[in-house]
């Protein structure tokens, strides 16, 4: 039974720039939620899909977006990078029914912005 | 708002020996859930033990048990008998809603 993952594992972007950092799943979960990690900080929501809609949203910026497809993937997007987006990138995944009370994480995407 | 703190920014404890990390948080929700979490170096975050806020019961994971103080909004992890696979950093976190709040994290060292 494969855990949730994220690719890629590394990312080296400059400022300006675009970037699109995917998760899946662990099976059977239909929720993906998503992490910012700063150095040295804990993970700060950026936002959860069910259904394919954002469900809930912490208090990120309109240059973070996501989608969520039909087999539950998702993928996470940062318009106009910035130094500040360097961090380390987290997607969990649930149950949005039964079982919403644990979130089950990936190894993360490091993103570093020059 | 709510928010999760935890105190210790690092801690350190001989192998073998008991350590108890803290941590206090701030809600006015009555059913949420309440988590530690151990991320080591090699970033995955995997959960150490969970509590229900509606289950008086502390809850026990083998060598880790957390003492749940509702009222006083307190959620400390003891890790009993530590290990050098113990070193890692640990936060704290409080989920309500589908939203889960992070503490700031206690780094721990085991030393052997």
């Amino acid at each position: 039974d494969a855990g949730v993952t994220q690719s890629p594992t590394h990312l080296i972007k400059t400022r300006g720039q675009q970037v699109t950092l995917r998760c899946s799943p662990k099976s059977g979960h239909d929720t993906v939620s998503w992490y910012q990690q700063a150095l040295g900080q804990g993970p700060q929501f950026i936002f959860q899909y069910y259904e394919e809609e954002e469900r809930q949203r912490g208090n990120f910026p309109d240059r973070f977006s996501g989608h969520q497809f039909p087999n539950y993937s998702s993928e996470l997007n940062v318009n106009a990078l910035l130094l500040g987006d360097s961090a380390l990138y987290l997607c969990a995944s649930s149950y949005w029914t039964s079982g919403r009370d644990e979130q089950f994480f990936g190894p993360g995407t490091r993103l570093t912005v020059l | 708002a709510q928010t999760v703190t935890q105190s210790q920014p690092e801690m350190s404890v001989q192998e073998a020996e008991t350590v108890t990390l803290s941590c206090t948080y701030d809600t006015s929700e009555n059913n949420y859930y309440l988590f530690w979490y151990k991320q080591p170096p090699s970033r995955q975050m995997i959960l150490v033990i969970r509590q229900e806020a509606y289950k008086q019961q502390n809850a026990t994971e083998n060598r880790f048990s957390v003492n749940f103080q509702k009222a006083a909004k307190s959620f400390s992890l003891k890790i009993s008998d530590s290990q050098l696979g113990d070193t890692a950093m640990y936060f704290c976190a409080f989920l309500a809603y589908d939203k889960v709040i992070f503490g700031p994290g206690t780094s721990l060292s085991v030393i052997p």
